[in-house]
C-alpha cells in the first residue's frame, strides 16, 4: 500500500525556521515526483512545488520560489518542506502528495501538517 | 499561469440528484485535467484523471468530460457521503493550478 506520512503539527513564532517531513512507503521513492500543496484556513488548494527524488530535480511555483525549500533524502524515503523565516501568513495546512512520473496528478496524499505561526 | 475557474462555488442538492460542476481553463489544456474530492478535515483524493478516466476504486457515479478549455464533472446520483469540496487541477503547464473549489452540500 502506498502511504505518505507527514510530521506532526507545529506552532512557531514569526522569524523562526521550520522543516516538515513526508515519509513515503509502498513504492519506489526515486521513481515518482512528490509535490507540496498549501491550504490556508478555509481556502482552496495551492501548488507550491515538486521534487523528483531520483535526481533532486525541483520545480517551484513562482508564488513560493524563494519562500520555501523543497528537498528529499533518498536514504530514508522522505521529502521535506522548509522555511528559514516564518511569517504569520504561512499559517496553513501543508500536504505532500505523490505525483506521477510526468508530474501530472497527485495520488495519494499525506494526512497534512498544520503549521501555526503566531507571536 | 493558467487560471482555472470553477462554477458554481457552492451547490446544494438532494440525495439522488444529478450534480454537475464545470471548470474552465484560461487557455487550451487539451485533456490535461484532474478532479479531486476533499471531505471536511481530510486530505484531497484523486477521483478523475486525464479529464475522463476514473481512478481505481472510485464509484462509477462519478464521471468527467471535456477537452480544450471547458470541462465537466458529474455525480449521477448524489449520495450523502459525497458531501465535500471538489477541485479541478490542470497539468498542461507549470505552475500546476487548481480551481477555487466547489462546496457541495445536501439540501
Amino acid at each position: 500500500e502506498v502511504q505518505l506520512v507527514q510530521s506532526g503539527a507545529e506552532v512557531k513564532k514569526p522569524g523562526e525556521s521550520l522543516k516538515i517531513s513526508c515519509k513515503v512507503s509502498g513504492y519506489s521513492f526515486t521513481s515518482y515526483w512528490i509535490g507540496w500543496v498549501r491550504q490556508m484556513p478555509g481556502k482552496g488548494l495551492e501548488w507550491m512545488g515538486i521534487i523528483y527524488p531520483g535526481d533532486s530535480d525541483t520545480r517551484y511555483s513562482p508564488s513560493f520560489q524563494g519562500q520555501v525549500t523543497i528537498s528529499a533524502d533518498k536514504s530514508i524515503s522522505t521529502a521535506y518542506l522548509q522555511w528559514s523565516s516564518l511569517k504569520a501568513s504561512d499559517t496553513a495546512m501543508y500536504y505532500c502528495a505523490r505525483s506521477s512520473e510526468q508530474a501530472n496528478w497527485f495520488d495519494p496524499w499525506g494526512q497534512g501538517t498544520l503549521v501555526t505561526v503566531s507571536s | 499561469d493558467i487560471q482555472m475557474t470553477q462554477s458554481p462555488s457552492s451547490l446544494s442538492a438532494s440525495v439522488g440528484d444529478r450534480v454537475t460542476i464545470t471548470c474552465q481553463a484560461s487557455q487550451d489544456i487539451s485533456n490535461y485535467l484532474n478532479w479531486y474530492q476533499q471531505k471536511p478535515g481530510k486530505a484531497p483524493k484523486l477521483l478523475i484523471y486525464d479529464a475522463s478516466n476514473l481512478q481505481t476504486g472510485v464509484p462509477s457515479r462519478f464521471s468527467g468530460s471535456g477537452s480544450g478549455t471547458d470541462f465537466t464533472f458529474t455525480i449521477s446520483s448524489l449520495q450523502p457521503e459525497d458531501i465535500a469540496t471538489y477541485y479541478c487541477q490542470q497539468y498542461d503547464n507549470l505552475p500546476l493550478t487548481f480551481g477555487q473549489g466547489t462546496k457541495l452540500e445536501i439540501k
